[in-house]
C-alpha cells in the first residue's frame, strides 16, 4: 500500500532557528512529490514538485531534496511568518488518475 | 489571474440532508480533483475529472458523486450526509498538458449536525 509518513509530526523553532522537515513514502512507482503549506483554515498553497531523486530546487528560505525513499524540507533562518503546516504529498504511476496522497502534515511554529 | 475558486464557504448541514459543493478552476486548466480534509489530517482524494471524464477515484462510497461541465467547473455532491462527513472539502485544478502543478482552492467548509 501507497503510504506517506511525516515528521515531526509538530516542531517549534526560535527565529533563525534552521531544521529540516522529513517526509518518507513507499510508492510502486513514484511521479512527484509536491510539497504545500497550509495555513489555518485555507486550501494548501504550492511550494514545489520534485521528480527524480537528487533534485533540489529552493524558493526564499526553503529549500527540497528528494532521495529515494524520502524528501526533506530545509528552512534556513525562519521568521515567524513561515509558521504553518507543511504538507508532503506524493503521486505514484498506476492507473489513469493523478491524484496525491498526502502525509498528515508537520505543523511548524517559529517563535520571534 | 484568478485562482481556484470553491463555493459556498461555509455550510451547515443536517444527517441525512444532501449538499453540493462548487468549484471553478484556473482559466485554462481542464482537469478538477476533490480532496476531503477532516482536521488534524492531510487531504484524502475523492476524484478526478478531465474533460469531463472521471479520470479517477479514492477511496470514498457511493455517495459521493461528482461531475465536470463544458466549462471545465466542477461540482461535488455528498448524499445521506453523516456526522464523519465534516470535513475542509478541496477542490484542486491541473494543466496537464503544460506540467504537473496542482493548485488548490481555499476549500468550503461542510459541518454536519
Amino acid at each position: 500500500e501507497d503510504q506517506v509518513t511525516q515528521s515531526p509530526e509538530a516542531l517549534r523553532l526560535q527565529e533563525g532557528e534552521s531544521s529540516s522537515l522529513n517526509c518518507s513514502y513507499t510508492v510502486s512507482g513514484l511521479r512527484g512529490l509536491f510539497w504545500y503549506r497550509q495555513d489555518p483554515g485555507k486550501g494548501p498553497e504550492f511550494l514545489f514538485t520534485l521528480y527524480s531523486a537528487g533534485e533540489e530546487k529552493e524558493k526564499e528560505r526553503l529549500k527540497a531534496t528528494l532521495t529515494k525513499k524520502e524528501s526533506f524540507l530545509h528552512i534556513t533562518a525562519p521568521k515567524p511568518e513561515d509558521s504553518a503546516t507543511y504538507l508532503c504529498a506524493v503521486q505514484f504511476s498506476g492507473g489513469g488518475a493523478d491524484g496525491l496522497t498526502f502525509g498528515k502534515g508537520t505543523h511548524l511554529i517559529i517563535q520571534p | 489571474d484568478a485562482g481556484v475558486t470553491q463555493s459556498p464557504t461555509h455550510l451547515i448541514k443536517t444527517r441525512g440532508q444532501q449538499v453540493t459543493l462548487r468549484c471553478s478552476p484556473i482559466s485554462g486548466h481542464k482537469s478538477v480533483s476533490w480532496y476531503q480534509q477532516v482536521l488534524g489530517q492531510g487531504p484524502q482524494f475523492i476524484f478526478q475529472y478531465y474533460e469531463k471524464e472521471e479520470r479517477g477515484r479514492g477511496n470514498f462510497p457511493d455517495r459521493f458523486s461528482a461531475r465536470q461541465f463544458p466549462n471545465y467547473s466542477s461540482e461535488l455532491n455528498v448524499n445521506a450526509l453523516l456526522l464523519g462527513d465534516s470535513a475542509l472539502y478541496l477542490c484542486a485544478s491541473t494543466d496537464l498538458s503544460s506540467g504537473n502543478t496542482i493548485y488548490f482552492g481555499e476549500g468550503s467548509w461542510l459541518t454536519v449536525v
